[in-house]
């Protein structure tokens, strides 16, 4: 069993939508969490991170952790076609691992005008 | 003004030949890394360097060395390519330690073993 698990899809949405990307993960250590962006023949971008259970929100994006559940989650309100992407979640324990983060397989997300 | 970047871009090679890449960040980042994506896209973690102290070396087969001749430069070379060596090799830095970082991953470099 991997030790972030993601749906790698696709999704095929069109634009406005609310999109929903989840996660689950196994690893009870994990305590960040993060979530990229990833746009065709590029590199993984940043989009949001957060630590413990919670939402964090950043204009259309908003995470959500449940560490209870293990679960991991974003969504996007109002998507757009230049949101087309794979989306990638990913965890680390932070301590001596802080360097290893893990990825789950990535979502790939299409939004059709 | 690239934060992280890596040079070359695409790589095509044949098998049992040895090949560099290199990757360079302007983030002033302690910590530099090399990721390794599948083609399902699955991305793995191979090596970490902080100050150029090797921190984190994963399974990887001795044919991979990385070298970090300073803290902004990480660079990766590959002895006797085989066939499963092609991949998108992504390179990375972050500032935190010991707690849980902000990576900024490079282009990447698309290896394709022949």
């Amino acid at each position: 069993q991997k030790e972030v698990e993601q749906d790698p899809g696709p999704l095929s949405v069109p634009e406005g939508a609310i999109v929903s990307l989840n996660c689950t993960y196994s690893n009870s250590a994990f305590q960040y969490f993060m979530w990229y962006r990833q746009y065709s023949r590029k590199g993984p971008e940043l989009l949001m991170y957060t630590y413990s259970s919670g939402n964090k929100e950043d204009g259309r994006f908003t995470a959500q952790v449940d560490k209870s559940s293990k679960y991991i989650s974003l969504f996007i309100r109002d998507s757009q076609p230049s949101d087309s992407a794979t989306y990638l979640c990913a965890s680390n324990a932070g301590g001596t691992s802080y360097g290893k983060l893990t990825f789950g397989q990535g979502t790939i997300l299409t939004v059709h005008p | 003004d690239t934060a992280v970047s890596q040079t070359p871009k695409y790589l095509v090679t044949q098998m049992g030949n040895d090949k560099s890449i290199k990757c360079e960040q302007n983030l002033g980042h302690d910590t530099m890394y090399w990721y390794k994506q599948d083609s399902k896209k699955f991305l793995k973690i191979m090596f970490s360097y902080n100050n150029k102290e090797l921190i984190i070396n994963e399974t990887v087969p001795n044919r991979f060395s990385p070298k970090s001749p300073d803290k902004a430069h990480l660079n990766l070379h590959i002895n006797s390519l085989e066939l499963g060596d092609s991949a998108v090799y992504f390179c990375a830095s972050s500032q935190e330690t010991g707690g849980g970082g902000r990576f900024y991953f490079g282009p990447g470099t698309r290896l394709l073993v022949l």
